[in-house]
């Protein structure tokens, strides 16, 4: 299979910095999102990253070094609504577009 | 950002009876649809791809004779539990695409309770 790995828990503080890393299998990448669900809700789009680097969004910022298989979703200036489980998803060729997803992180962001 | 609509929110069902989820593009025509199926604290598990005017592509271990997929349009899919079961309970999510390569779109889930 596909692994693809993140904390399945964290808990960092109201205004703090939380980064949130998600490692998976180099063969067949193509394509990393990350996105965010809070409890009975659906999935809601973050981020997306196809090449190396950093990509920022407000507060949001996703990271992606294709050649370690390593991605991580950083959170600035937390605040209580950003408690949430975090979804790494990737992208494989061969799969016929479909996302495989990782276990989800549930952030906990307390006072 | 594209609207993904499903429905029922929620169902209630007893054991042995069917129950079908409605999965829309509502401003977009999605040839492919996904479905997922999320138990609580887990993530989501691939079902099938759903692909229009043909059959669906289901995961290993999904029985296709139970969860039935339909794809009759470019903006409808639908997925049928058939003979539910408790162990059916759990919340289904369908998501789509407005292209290759894009990013997904869900629709806000259907969270089956089977009695």
């Amino acid at each position: 299979g596909q692994n693809i790995d993140q904390p399945t828990e964290m808990t960092a503080t109201e205004g703090a910095i939380v980064q949130i890393n998600c490692t998976y299998q180099t063969s067949g990448f193509n394509g990393l999102f990350w996105y965010q669900q809070h409890a009975g809700e659906a999935p809601t789009f973050l981020s997306y990253n196809v090449l190396d680097g950093l990509e920022e969004k407000g507060r949001f910022s996703s990271f992606l070094s294709r050649s370690k298989g390593y991605s991580y979703l950083l959170l600035k200036e937390l605040q209580m609504k950003d408690s949430a489980s975090y979804l790494c998803a990737v992208r494989f060729t061969g799969g016929g577009n479909k996302l495989t997803f990782g276990t989800g992180t549930q952030l906990k962001v307390e006072l | 950002g594209a609207v993904v609509s499903q429905h029922p929110s929620w169902v209630i069902c007893k054991s042995g009876t069917s129950v079908k989820i409605e999965c829309r593009s509502l401003d977009f025509q999605a040839t492919t649809m996904f479905w997922y199926r999320q138990f609580p604290k887990q993530s989501l598990m691939l079902m099938a791809t759903s692909n229009e005017g043909s059959k669906a592509t289901y995961e290993q271990g999904v029985e296709k004779d139970k969860f039935l997929i339909n794809h009759a349009s470019l903006t409808l899919s639908t997925l049928t539990v058939t003979s539910a079961h408790p162990e059916d309970s759990s919340f289904y999510i369908c998501s789509a695409q407005t292209g290759t390569n894009e990013k997904l779109f869900f629709g806000s889930g259907t969270q089956l309770s089977v009695l």
